[in-house]
């Protein structure tokens, strides 16, 4: 059965402290990985998409990277704007209309 | 620029009683999907249109059923509601499969 889990559940920064988060997943023929930002109240709003090892892919102070098994949502010098659940998300049941989202992880920045 | 609207934002139910969510794009993407969210759970897919004139099962379609009235419009139907239908509802579309996915700003449904 194909799995999306993300760490930590919950992660607590002071603005300016660098820290990155964790999307673990078991797919058979990965065709892509997805990360969405969701605020509070709001519906999911798209990041990244990667396709390969060894991708990266910036956006301000995020920058998301793949390997064969997980992939790291990193975040630079957060500010109290960045905080929100993020979600990642991929293709599963051999249909690349299914996604199958992790539970997302609340990032909360305080100033 | 609205994307994706979902209608209405906010409903009680009681147990029993039947209501449609409705969601519409302006984008001329040819997917759209109807997800649910409980906390603990994730977005779970219930039901999506690959293109105008299909539908298809996802994760959770027990208790629901869907229609893809055009090309724009894609509509949730819970027939007889029950409490574990109580979620957050959202409706996503994209121009195709594996593409990124646009929300709706979701419908809280809270079912007695």
């Amino acid at each position: 059965e194909d799995q999306v889990t993300q760490s930590p559940e919950a992660l607590r920064l002071q603005e300016g402290e660098s820290s990155s988060l964790n999307c673990s997943y078991t797919v058979s023929g990965l065709r892509g990985l997805f990360w969405y930002r969701q605020d509070p109240g709001k519906g999911p709003e798209f990041l990244f998409t990667l396709y390969s090892a060894g991708e990266e892919k910036e956006k301000e102070r995020l920058k998301a990277t793949l390997t064969k098994k997980e992939s790291f949502l990193h975040i630079t010098a957060p500010k109290p704007e960045d905080s929100a659940t993020y979600l990642c998300a991929v293709p599963s049941g051999g249909s690349n209309y299914k996604l199958t989202f992790g539970k997302g992880t609340l990032l909360t920045v305080n100033p | 620029n609205a994307g994706v609207t979902q209608t209405p934002k906010f409903q009680v139910l009681k147990t029993g009683q039947s209501m449609t969510l409705q969601c519409a794009q302006d984008m001329n993407h040819n997917s759209m999907y109807w997800y649910r969210q409980d906390p603990g759970m994730g977005l779970r897919l219930i039901y999506y249109s690959a293109s105008e004139g299909t539908t298809d099962k996802g994760e959770v379609p027990n208790g629901y059923n869907v229609s893809r009235l055009n090309k724009r419009e894609f509509s949730l139907r819970l027939e007889s509601a029950a409490p574990s239908q109580t979620s957050v509802y959202f409706c996503a579309s994209s121009d195709v499969g594996g593409a990124r996915l646009f929300f709706g700003e979701g419908s809280r449904l809270t079912v007695l």
